[in-house]
């Protein structure tokens, strides 16, 4: 059984520029959460996506967007990119078995993004 | 709005020696809490969770944490450490909307080191 999968690994960018990057959950999982963390610091919350809509969102401004498949995989696009943006983005998946269970949000490997 | 502290920045232990981690957390309802342990470069692995029920939860790897409502915290213990251990711990406290799990609030995590 596959967990959750994000490419690329590693992204090198410039001060400006666009990212995408993507996730695939782990299987039978339809909810996916990204979070953002910056060195030395704990993951923060910027969004997750359930039914291919944005269903919460964290403290992150509209740079920050992102998209869900009907498949369930997930992408998350960075605009603008600030030298601020470096960090490990890790995509989480979850599979509320009905609307009204606590579930578990499992990760995976992160994309490290450096901004020069 | 939630929030997690983790009072140690950094702990050293000596192999085989017992091991309590700190976590306090502030949330206005009943909470449901998270340990997960990342290794360098690593996406995070859950440890143990707290949903309900019986106050102390046994996890993977030996790891073992207890609620304790009155002084908001649920810290992570383990009796006997292994050098293998060594990593950063993040505690973790969710919110429920009745929609699934929402976004998790981290703390900034304990960095465990293992001496020989």
């Amino acid at each position: 059984d596959a967990g959750v999968t994000q490419s690329p690994t590693h992204l090198i960018k410039t001060r400006g520029q666009q990212v995408t990057l993507r996730c695939s959950p782990k299987s039978g999982h339809d909810t996916v959460s990204w979070y953002q963390q910056a060195l030395g610091q704990g993951p923060q919350f910027i969004f997750q996506y359930y039914e291919e809509e944005e269903r919460q969102r964290g403290n992150f401004p509209d740079r920050f967007s992102g998209h869900q498949f009907p498949n369930y995989s997930s992408e998350l696009n960075v605009n603008a990119l600030l030298l601020g943006d470096s960090a490990l983005y890790l995509c989480a998946s979850s599979n509320p078995q009905t609307r009204y269970t606590r579930d578990t949000q499992y990760f995976g490997p992160g994309t490290r993004l450096t901004v020069l | 709005a939630q929030s997690v502290t983790q009072p140690d920045i950094h702990i050293t232990v000596s192999e085989g020696a017992s091991l309590e981690l700190r976590c306090n957390y502030s949330y206005g309802a009943t909470p449901y809490l998270f340990w997960y342990v990342q290794s360098p470069g690593q996406g995070l692995q859950l440890l143990l969770k707290y949903f309900s029920g019986d106050t102390l939860v046994q996890g993977i790897k030996g790891f073992e944490a207890e609620f304790k409502r009155s002084q908001s915290s649920f810290n992570l213990r383990k009796p006997s450490v292994h050098w293998s251990d060594a990593a950063e711990y993040f505690c973790a406290v969710g919110a429920y909307s009745g929609g699934g799990a929402d976004g998790l609030t981290f703390g900034k995590g304990t960095h465990l080191i293992i001496q020989p």
